[in-house]
């Protein structure tokens, strides 16, 4: 199986900030690799899908880039309703698989 | 719009089961994968199975391979996961998803399964 990890578990940012999120896969995924935010108490919401394509809806300060195995979640400038958790997705195999989310939280 | 709609959460005792149900609507669900994805209290997300448009292929994670089944009815626009044997790490909210290309594009808002004695 294909083991997803994230860094940082957690990341203090302030608004205006431009923060980045990384995402490592066990073996190479090519671009099959998507990113969720998620907000307590909601459902995950996409935000990128293969890598870098920005699912439909999603504001332009979010970008996507990597291949292979290692990955990146960038936010530009931090907006106050970007404050929530995101997890990357791998599905590259049918056995699909999660990091373990980022925290990103108001310094 | 599109919305996926999951119920038959509940409390339940270890070695009980229980069938979850995701009603869904606004696409032609009959043209879709749908997924499973479940998050434990304060937990990250963890994908559960996951089943092909039309029901001819099926993929479970090893946590619950051989314990849970999911199937659909695409008369109804149904998706169902039946949860046999549940362990107390079982319980989390579990999640419907419509998946595009493999991607999870919309989610339902979760059921809460909790298994306790």
């Amino acid at each position: 199986d294909i083991q997803m990890t994230q860094s940082p578990s957690t990341l203090s940012a302030s608004v205006g900030d431009r923060v980045t999120i990384t995402c490592r896969a066990s073996q190479s995924i090519s671009s099959w690799l998507a990113w969720y935010q998620q907000k307590p108490g909601k459902a995950p919401k996409l935000l990128i899908y293969k890598a870098s394509t920005l699912q439909s809806g999603v504001p332009s300060r979010f970008s996507g880039s990597g291949s292979g195995t290692e990955f990146t979640l960038t936010i530009s400038s931090l907006q106050p309703d970007d404050f929530a958790t995101y997890y990357c997705q791998q599905y590259s195999s049918y056995l699909y698989s999660f990091g373990q989310g980022t925290n990103l939280e108001i310094k | 719009q599109v919305q996926v709609v999951e119920s038959g959460g509940g409390v339940v005792q270890p070695g009980g089961s229980l069938r979850l149900s995701c009603a869904a609507s606004g696409f032609t669900f009959s043209s879709y994968g749908m997924s499973w994805v479940r998050q434990a209290p304060g937990k990250g997300l963890e994908w559960v199975a996951f089943i092909r448009y039309d029901g001819s292929n099926k993929y479970y994670a090893d946590s619950v391979k051989g314990r849970f089944t999911i199937s659909r009815d695409n008369s109804k626009n149904t998706l169902y996961l039946q949860m046999n044997s549940l362990r107390v790490e079982d319980t989390a909210v579990y999640y419907c998803a419509k998946e595009y290309l493999r991607r999870l594009d919309y989610w339902g808002q979760g059921t809460l399964v909790t298994v306790s004695s």
